[in-house]
């Protein structure tokens, strides 16, 4: 069974276009975040919830959406989708906050997001 | 701030080499530090953390609060060790995710 699942793996999409990568855990964790990783490999924090509250909404467009209709499930819309939004989006889950010790992340496989 | 700084993007070392990743934090308080590991087609994974002081795969890495380090180390290179890694932050103020480095890619030669 997979801890952390995301889906679609791959999605290529045209500027302008609307897509929502879908994540979920069953891992039982109550923390759950959205990390983007650009072509430099640089992995950056974008979102986090704690029991479907979210706690982290870091320096992202408006355009990038999180949900959370349970504690388990993460998703990630996307509006009007920009070049500059061409990634890998990581989906991530722990047990408790960071900084709480409780901060072990399992990471999803990725999702690589291209826009054309 | 958080902040977490790998200064080598690229570290190319020959099999049975010693290795040392480096990286420096940035963090007002007493931080939590990681090493996570991404090998070649597999996911994100912690290798290991500050706090248990455990070797994990040969690696070991020690916090040195004066010099604001937490440098991974192998004595000897396994072309197996061959991935990208990240140092992590956590700390207990502030921002309360991760903060990742940019990554080293480690390249064990035969």
């Amino acid at each position: 069974d997979t801890a952390v699942s995301q889906t679609p793996k791959y999605l290529v999409t045209q500027m302008g276009n609307d897509k929502s990568i879908k994540c979920e855990q069953n891992l039982g964790h109550d923390t759950m975040y959205w990390y983007k990783q650009d072509s430099k490999k640089f992995l950056k924090i974008m979102f986090s919830y704690n029991n479907k509250e979210l706690i982290i909404n870091e320096t992202v467009p408006n355009r990038f959406s999180p949900k959370s209709p349970d504690k388990a499930h993460l998703n990630l819309h996307i509006n009007s989708l920009e070049l500059g939004d061409s990634a890998v989006y990581f989906c991530a889950s722990s047990h408790g906050v960071a900084g709480s010790g409780a901060n072990v992340l399992t990471f999803g496989a990725g999702s690589r997001l291209t826009v054309l | 701030a958080q902040r977490v700084t790998q200064p080598e993007k690229l570290l190319s070392v020959f099999k049975g080499a010693p290795v040392e990743l480096k990286c420096n934090y940035s963090y007002s308080g007493s931080p939590e530090l990681f090493w996570y590991v991404q090998y070649s087609r597999q996911r994100l994974q912690l290798l290991l953390r500050h706090i248990s002081r455990e070797s994990i795969k040969g690696f070991t890495a020690d916090l040195n609060k004066g010099e604001t380090s937490f440098h991974l180390k192998k004595p000897f290179a396994q072309e197996e060790d061959s991935a990208m890694y990240y140092c992590a932050l956590s700390g207990y103020t502030g921002r309360r995710a991760l903060t990742f480095g940019s990554g080293t890619r480690l390249q064990v030669q035969p």
